[in-house]
């Protein structure tokens, strides 16, 4: 089976610089993804990795490391807005996803 | 396009009764998927298609049931509502590009809960 874990809350304050890491359990996978969801919110895609290493979009990078079982999402220049939860998800098959346990991410002035 | 849609947003249930939680998309995704999202966890699968006519069991099917007889409809059915399945659940919706990621589209989402 496959088994994801997050820290479950990360502060920061505006203008920095987050990193939230996913570390997983899985017999294999064809990538690693993240998505934001805000409170009372839907899930919204953010990054995709498919190989190892660094993915950039904007403000937001992905990183993925096989050999290790461990990926990260970094954000930078925080914003207000930025304060949601963030979620690793694995793609087994079938496009289907299998979550981690989510990390609240707290922004503060 | 109104992307992916579900109804009711909110409903209880006492334990025992039935109900259909409905979701729509109209992007063409032959993909469908029902997610539940427990409180402060992540999405568990319960059931999705890959098109018309399939279905498949996904990580948490026990209680469910679905049906896929049209592109855009995957309703989920809940026999014999719980207490366990107050949830919030929601439908997504993929298009499959082969030898490339599909993200997943989320509808809003149904708030259920079942006394």
């Amino acid at each position: 089976g496959q088994s994801l874990e997050q820290p479950s809350e990360v502060t920061a304050v505006e203008g920095a610089i987050v990193q939230i890491n996913c570390t997983y359990q899985t017999s294999g996978f064809y990538g690693l993804s993240w998505y934001q969801q805000h409170d009372g919110g839907a899930p919204t895609f953010l990054s995709y990795n498919a190989l190892d290493g660094l993915e950039e979009t904007g403000r937001f990078s992905s990183f993925l490391s096989r050999s290790d079982s461990y990926g990260y999402l970094l954000l930078q220049e925080l914003q207000m807005k930025d304060s949601a939860s963030y979620f690793c998800a694995v793609s087994p098959g079938d496009d289907k996803l299998i979550f981690g346990t989510g990390t609240r991410l707290q922004v503060f002035p | 396009n109104a992307g992916v849609t579900q109804t009711p947003k909110f409903r209880i249930l006492k334990i025992g009764q039935s109900m259909t939680l409905q979701c729509a998309q109209d992007m063409n995704h032959n993909y469908m998927y029902w997610y539940r999202q427990d409180p402060g966890m992540g999405l568990k699968l319960i059931y999705y298609s890959v098109g018309a006519g399939i279905t498949d069991k996904g990580e948490v099917p026990n209680g469910y049931n679905v049906s896929r007889s049209t592109t855009e409809d995957f309703p989920l059915r809940l026999e014999l509502a719980a207490p366990s399945q107050t949830s919030v659940y929601f439908c997504a919706s993929s298009y499959p590009i082969t030898g490339s990621y599909n993200e997943q589209f989320f509808g809003p989402g149904t708030r259920l809960t079942v006394l």
